[in-house]
């Protein structure tokens, strides 16, 4: 059974600090893994990753992936109470034609 | 662009009550997806859609949900009899593939349903 899993669950941070999220998965005929920010309504885009070691970063949030070991993780440095959210991750299969598979995401507080 | 467009934002229903969730996804995207997102669960692809056309129904949770998308800029989300296990959000959300690998998936804000 395909699965993405994400750790922590639940991370609460002072402003400043740095998280690092993780998302690992078990897919068949992997594709692309995509990153999401879902803050109090619909998720909101962040990165799409299909190479291995290319990082993508957008200000202080940053992504990379591992396809030799099967995970990817979001970094986000000087954290702001502005990005406490729900961070979720979603792999797309080959054989699985255009659907996402998203894990149950991190819940992400920044404190002042 | 709006982007996606979804109603009602809340609905509160009884158990057994027919409850249809519309969607209008952006223009010109040709993918139309269906969620929903519980705690416990997250979020669950429902049924997704390529040029009005329904390709994978497999996370239909039973045969009372039905989608149909009659054109491009239109779909809804049918529930019935609608039982108080169906409370949850659900999302719309559209993509737009240009023979390459998916496109990224614009979502709507969701209607929250909630069945008493």
């Amino acid at each position: 059974e395909d699965k993405v899993v994400q750790s922590p669950l639940s991370l609460v941070v002072h402003e400043g600090d740095t998280v690092t999220l993780n998302c690992s998965y078990e897919v068949t005929n992997f594709r692309s893994l995509l990153w999401y920010k879902q803050e109090k309504k619909a998720p909101t885009f962040l990165f799409m990753l299909t190479s291995s070691g290319i990082e993508k970063k957008s200000g202080r949030l940053s992504s990379i992936l591992d396809k030799k070991e099967l995970f990817s993780i979001l970094n986000i440095t000087a954290t702001q109470t502005g990005d406490s959210a729900i961070y979720l991750c979603a792999v797309e299969m080959r054989s699985s034609g255009d659907k996402l598979t998203f894990g149950t995401g991190t819940r992400l507080a920044v404190r002042p | 662009d709006a982007g996606v467009i979804q109603s009602p934002r809340h609905e509160v229903t009884e158990m057994g009550q027919e409850v249809t969730l519309r969607c209008k996804p952006i223009s010109g995207h040709d993918y139309l997806f269906w969620y929903r997102q519980t705690m416990m669960r997250g979020l669950e692809l429902l049924i997704y859609f390529n040029n009005n056309v329904p390709i994978d129904d497999s996370g239909m949770p039973e045969d009372r949900f039905s989608a149909k998308m009659p054109n491009a800029s239109f779909s809804t989300l049918k529930i019935q009899p609608s039982e108080p296990r169906d409370s949850a959000v659900y999302f719309c959300a559209s993509s737009f593939r240009d023979r390459g690998p998916v496109d990224t998936q614009y979502f709507g804000p969701g209607t929250r349903l909630t069945v008493l």
